[in-house]
């Protein structure tokens, strides 16, 4: 099955430090969707991508898609406690109808 | 407005046993899909319905099966539980079934099998 792959696996960071991941896959993607996880819950929606090239901003969180659409890069700026959970990618191959896959995930812990 | 309510939050089961999980999505919302989160497997797509049919199908058994009804809530049920079947299953609804705007998912039903 679409594998979407994540780097790094895990993340620990001091508190204020900016931080970068990303995600790549071997199809071509239309959107690319970021979510972040906290424990016992389930993802939240942070940043949706429609485009190539895009370049979206949520507060502290910036993403974008990738010029391939096979890869999209999320960067956290300035982190604190609270940003501490798992990110997914997640999106719909182009060539899979409505069918949603989820990266890998990258675990974020924050040290105050 | 009201987000994706999952019930029950936690269940215990014996193998062999069957589990009925339910999933009520947001007011509007048509699509339903069930995710089954593992620590080793990450987030595995089950299915998808829409407007009481099912769309998608992810690749699992078919003692993993489910249904919508026509008030868009979905129920999944896991027949002759096995061990393996140990996970948080997750529901998330979308409008209409346009990915495109990103699912919202519930809290998760954590169900463990002994």
């Amino acid at each position: 099955g679409q594998q979407l792959n994540q780097s790094p696996q895990s993340m620990f960071i001091q508190e204020g430090e900016d931080v970068s991941m990303n995600c790549t896959s071997s199809s071509i993607f239309n959107t690319w969707l970021w979510y972040k996880q906290d424990p016992g819950e389930g993802p939240v929606l942070l940043i949706a991508l429609y485009k190539a090239g895009e370049l979206t901003s949520n507060g502290r969180l910036t993403a974008q898609f990738g010029i391939t659409r096979k890869d999209s890069f999320l960067n956290i700026s300035a982190s604190i406690p609270s940003d501490v959970g798992i990110y997914f990618c997640a999106g719909p191959p182009s060539n899979t109808g409505n069918q949603f896959y989820f990266g890998t995930g990258t675990s974020l812990t924050v040290i105050p | 407005k009201a987000g994706v309510t999952q019930t029950p939050r936690y269940l215990i089961k014996t193998r062999g046993q069957q589990v009925t999980l339910s999933c009520s999505p947001i007011s509007g919302h048509r699509s339903v899909s069930w995710y089954q989160q593992t620590p080793g497997q990450g987030l595995q797509f089950l299915f998808e319905y829409f407007s009481e049919t099912q769309r998608n199908k992810g690749n699992f058994p078919g003692r993993f099966s489910g249904r919508q009804f026509s008030n868009s809530r979905s129920e999944m049920n896991v027949s002759t539980l096995e061990l393996g079947d140990s996970a948080l299953y997750l529901c998330a609804s979308s409008p209409a079934g346009r990915f495109t705007y990103g699912y919202t998912f519930g809290s998760g039903t954590r169900l463990t099998v002994v």
